[in-house]
């Protein structure tokens, strides 16, 4: 069964620090992975998508890998600010397109000027 | 910007009563998706559909739980009847061929 863990549960920086949050997953039989971004009581938004056969995307200040050999995925985000604060969610797509997410419990990021 | 649009937003029920919960995905997607986050945890999936067929129902709990998706569109998932254990947030997601997911803004159940 696939299970995906994110470490660490909560992170605070200051403003303007570089960061890296990390996803692990047990089964690297992957179709996809995909970073989402969840404010407090709201839904998720995508913020990167990597397919399978891909080592990392790029959207303004963030980066992620995918090493899917040892099942490890990074988002790394640069000179971070306070509006970066939220939780991130990593999440992984069985090795089949369609199939449900399934995702880690997140990390919760805070970001103070 | 195409969104997946969810109502109600928020809701509020005594145990025991019935609730429902509607989704429009973005147009054209035909693969729908509902999931329930407790809170602290991710979103874990309740049900697929494919068009309007039920793809994947393994962690529905079916003795109270139903979902449809009749004209292939717009979909409900119903509680009947709601338990404490109930209460979190329900997310509709979208995806127009199986690929990125699409994500609607979730309804939050609080069962009293």
């Amino acid at each position: 069964k696939q299970e995906v863990t994110q470490i660490p549960a909560a992170l605070s920086v200051p403003e303007g620090e570089n960061l890296v949050l990390n996803c692990s997953f047990t089964d690297s039989a992957i179709y996809n992975l995909q970073w989402f971004r969840q404010d407090p009581g709201k839904g998720l938004t995508s913020l990167l998508l990597i397919q399978s056969s891909q080592r990392e995307q790029t959207s303004g200040r963030l980066n992620a890998s995918l090493d899917k050999s040892s099942g490890r995925s990074t988002l790394y985000i640069a000179a971070s600010q306070p509006g970066d604060s939220a939780t991130y969610l990593c999440a992984v797509r069985r090795n089949q397109a369609g199939t449900a997410l399934i995702f880690g419990k997140g990390t919760t990021l805070s970001v103070s000027s | 910007e195409a969104e997946v649009a969810q109502s109600p937003r928020y809701k509020i029920t005594e145990k025991s009563q019935a609730v429902a919960f509607w989704c429009d995905p973005i147009s054209g997607h035909a693969t729908l998706y509902w999931y329930r986050q407790i809170l602290g945890q991710g979103p874990e999936l309740l049900v697929q559909f494919q068009d309007e067929s039920v793809v994947d129902d393994s962690q529905l709990p079916k003795d109270r739980f139903s979902a449809e998706r009749l004209k292939g569109v717009d979909s409900t998932l119903k509680i009947q009847p709601a338990e404490l254990g109930d209460s979190a947030m329900y997310l509709c997601a979208s995806s127009p061929s199986g690929s990125e997911q699409f994500f609607g803004p979730g309804t939050r159940l609080t069962v009293l």
